[in-house]
């Protein structure tokens, strides 16, 4: 099962910042929170990932919390493009490198 | 194209036939995962690889599916006396993995199979 818990579907204003959140109350010290995007008919895409310090990169910002129970996918400008299924994963590390993941949060991004 | 390449895009196939996917991985990645898909579903974990080794095999994945990466390259995945229920997006990833999970993978862009 996945470890993650999120929104099943949010709405956007295009140009402004969407905020994705995501609870992971029992991860591990060691487990490391990544997001992941799919936009219809695509396979999934890496977006950006940490452990617990806050991270940003070209696409987003990824904010964790000090407790690492929950953390926040920010998409600072929101474009139509970014129309797409938004999961949230909680790296599996128990001897094992798969990736669970959940059902995701549905972002549409409203012209 | 460096990117992780699945070949087909698309299968249609009759219930009981076999068909088998193939998925080039990004060159030097050691690691390659095989995921199944359905409609308003998030990817369904399968099988993994790193580099030859087939370390890992969902306990959902029966005995009709079999997965191979002979010489730590391309991967194939069969699936044997196909079931409309095996109708599904198919999707690889590959990674360069690294001790502690700092990774990323990459996706193909998936084999749509439909089973009649």
């Amino acid at each position: 099962d996945a470890k993650t818990t999120q929104p099943t579907s949010m709405d956007c204003a295009e140009g402004r910042a969407a905020n994705l959140p995501c609870n992971h109350s029992t991860i591990s010290g060691n487990e490391y929170v990544y997001w992941y995007r799919q936009i219809h008919s695509q396979g999934p895409q890496y977006i950006i990932h940490g452990l617990k310090n806050n991270e940003t990169n070209e696409m987003a910002s990824l904010i964790i919390t000090e407790d690492r129970k929950s953390s926040t996918l920010i998409l600072p400008h929101a474009t139509l493009r970014d129309t797409a299924v938004y999961y949230c994963i909680v790296r599996v590390t128990s001897g094992t490198y798969k990736y669970i993941f959940g059902t995701g949060t549905r972002l549409k991004v409203l012209a | 194209d460096t990117g992780v390449s699945q070949d087909p895009r698309h299968k249609i196939t009759k219930r009981g036939q076999n068909v088998t996917f193939r998925c080039d991985p990004i060159s030097e990645h050691n690691r390659l995962y095989w995921y199944r898909q359905t409609l308003g579903q998030g990817p369904e974990f399968l099988t993994y690889f790193q580099n030859e080794a087939q370390l890992e095999k969902s306990r959902l994945l029966s005995d009709r599916f079999s997965a191979e990466r002979p010489k730590g390259s391309f991967s194939t995945l069969e699936i044997q006396r196909t079931e409309q229920g095996d109708s599904a997006m198919y999707l690889c990833a590959s990674s360069l993995g690294r001790a502690g999970g700092n990774e990323k993978l990459f996706f193909g862009s998936g084999t749509q199979l439909s089973v009649l």
